[in-house]
């Protein structure tokens, strides 16, 4: 079953506005985190915030976590045109610590 | 830097055959992962390795195999190809306690 569900499933902005994406998920986890794919291409940790974290910084990626309501965001500032790319959330499943569940992603698409 | 490799990027083979995928990572990882990434469904875990010779299964297995017979490689087996099994798959590994997980470039199979 889907975990983390990601919201909105596209979004289109110009080069040098923020970004801002949501994930939803249903259970109760012991981190998020968000990662990036390039069309066609594996994906690449972006960034990951604990249970007990509210929001995480790095570089011009801003994420928060709201446990209370079981969902994250995912702002990018000033972005650009390489930022373009399918964003997506991922939680932990459980006591494998490793084992995650994705969500269907959000498909950014930034115009120069 | 980590690094996954995976067998090829693209695939092409028909219905019934056996086909196998490559998965090889060069960082002493305990822990590697197949998932397949269709439009709409995000990624889905099929199966994962712990350690050489040892399997478990994610959440879709049916229809595939996998060994792990070194630590550095684990290949994924569809035992007989079918349509319904045409789709992007990812490799990924990760340390064993740790949850950031290292991706593959991809391999988009086709089934005819």
């Amino acid at each position: 079953s889907q975990q983390g569900e990601e919201d909105p499933q596209a979004l289109s902005i110009q080069e040098g506005e923020n970004a801002t994406m949501n994930c939803s998920y249903k259970t109760s986890i012991n981190n998020l985190q968000w990662y990036r794919q390039n069309s066609g291409r594996g994906l690449v940790h972006l960034i990951l915030i604990r249970s007990n974290e509210r929001e995480k910084h790095s570089g011009r990626l801003r994420v928060t976590l709201d446990t209370s309501k079981k969902s994250s965001s995912l702002l990018i500032t000033a972005s650009r045109a390489a930022d373009t790319a399918s964003y997506f959330c991922a939680t932990d499943a459980g006591a494998s610590g490793s084992r995650l569940t994705f969500g269907e992603g959000t498909q950014l698409t930034v115009n120069p | 830097d980590v690094k996954v490799t995976q067998s090829s990027r693209y695939l092409v083979k028909r219905t019934g055959e056996k086909v196998f995928l490559e998965c090889v990572q060069d960082m002493d990882h305990e822990n590697m992962f197949w998932y397949r990434q269709d439009p709409g469904l995000g990624l889905r875990l099929i199966y994962f390795s712990y350690d050489v010779k040892m399997k478990e299964k994610g959440d879709i297995p049916e229809g595939y195999s996998v060994s792990r017979e070194k630590k550095e490689r684990f290949s994924l087996i569809l035992e007989s190809a079918s349509t319904n099994q045409t789709s992007m798959y990812l490799c990924a590994s990760n340390l064993y306690g740790s949850y950031e997980q290292f991706f593959g470039p991809g391999t988009r199979l086709t089934v005819l």
